[in-house]
């Protein structure tokens, strides 16, 4: 089965900083994975995917993500975090399962960005 | 250019009544999916449903709780006699097609059973 690991439960940054927030992956197969964000109270908001091509991939609101096939790695991060970016970051992977379109996601990592 | 629908975005149900969650999909998308949140926890994979089709169920606990897309209208997921433990956010997302990858997800149901 695909799986997605957070490694960290939260993280937080100093407002200006660079933002790493870290997500492992383990698939048989060609990996389709994702990065969500999540506000109090709020429904799930799609940030970016990579299927294929370029291991960097640009996202919503300055966001990107490296995929490192070697390291099993997809990390997101943004050059310099606002307070804004504060809330809870899904990493997910398609899970092939019947009909082949269902996501799993990892445990989720606290973004907390102060002044 | 609406999004995903979810009614009612709050539900309180005592326990062994019936809660129905609806969730009407974007705008040009035929396929749902069914997410539950509990607290403290990811988010778990219910139900993929098309319409009038479930494609996957792998996820659905075995008894009380079934998943409907009509026709016409909205998905329904139903939870009957429901327990305290079906206290969770139920997210709806839906997608235009199983090629199309990422899912956009509704505001949720936080569903609560006193």
């Amino acid at each position: 089965a695909q799986s997605v690991a957070q490694p960290e439960d939260q993280v937080n940054v100093a407002e200006g900083n660079p933002l790493t927030v870290k997500c492992t992956y383990s698939v048989s197969g060609n990996p389709y994975l994702f990065w969500y964000v999540q506000y109090p109270n709020r429904g799930l908001q799609f940030l970016l995917k990579y299927i294929t091509g370029d291991n960097l991939v640009k996202g919503s609101y300055g966001f990107e993500a490296e995929f490192n096939k070697s390291q099993t790695s997809f990390h997101l991060k943004k050059p310099s975090a606002l307070v804004s970016d504060s809330a809870l970051y899904f990493c997910a992977v398609r899970d092939i399962g019947l009909g082949g379109n269902k996501l799993t996601f990892g445990t989720g990592t606290q973004l907390k960005v102060e002044l | 250019n609406a999004g995903v629908m979810q009614n009612p975005r709050h539900l309180v149900r005592r326990r062994g009544q019936e809660a129905r969650l609806r969730c009407s999909p974007m705008k040009g998308h035929s396929h749902v999916y069914w997410y539950r949140q509990l607290p403290e926890e990811g988010l778990k994979f219910m139900v993929y449903l098309q319409k009038e089709n479930i494609i996957d169920e792998s996820g659905m606990p075995k008894e009380r709780f079934s998943a409907e897309f009509p026709k016409e209208g909205p998905s329904i997921l139903r939870i009957q006699q429901v327990v305290r433990g079906d206290s969770a956010a139920y997210f709806c997302a839906s997608s235009a097609s199983s090629a199309i990858y990422e899912q956009y997800f509704g505001p949720g149901t936080r569903l609560t059973v006193t």
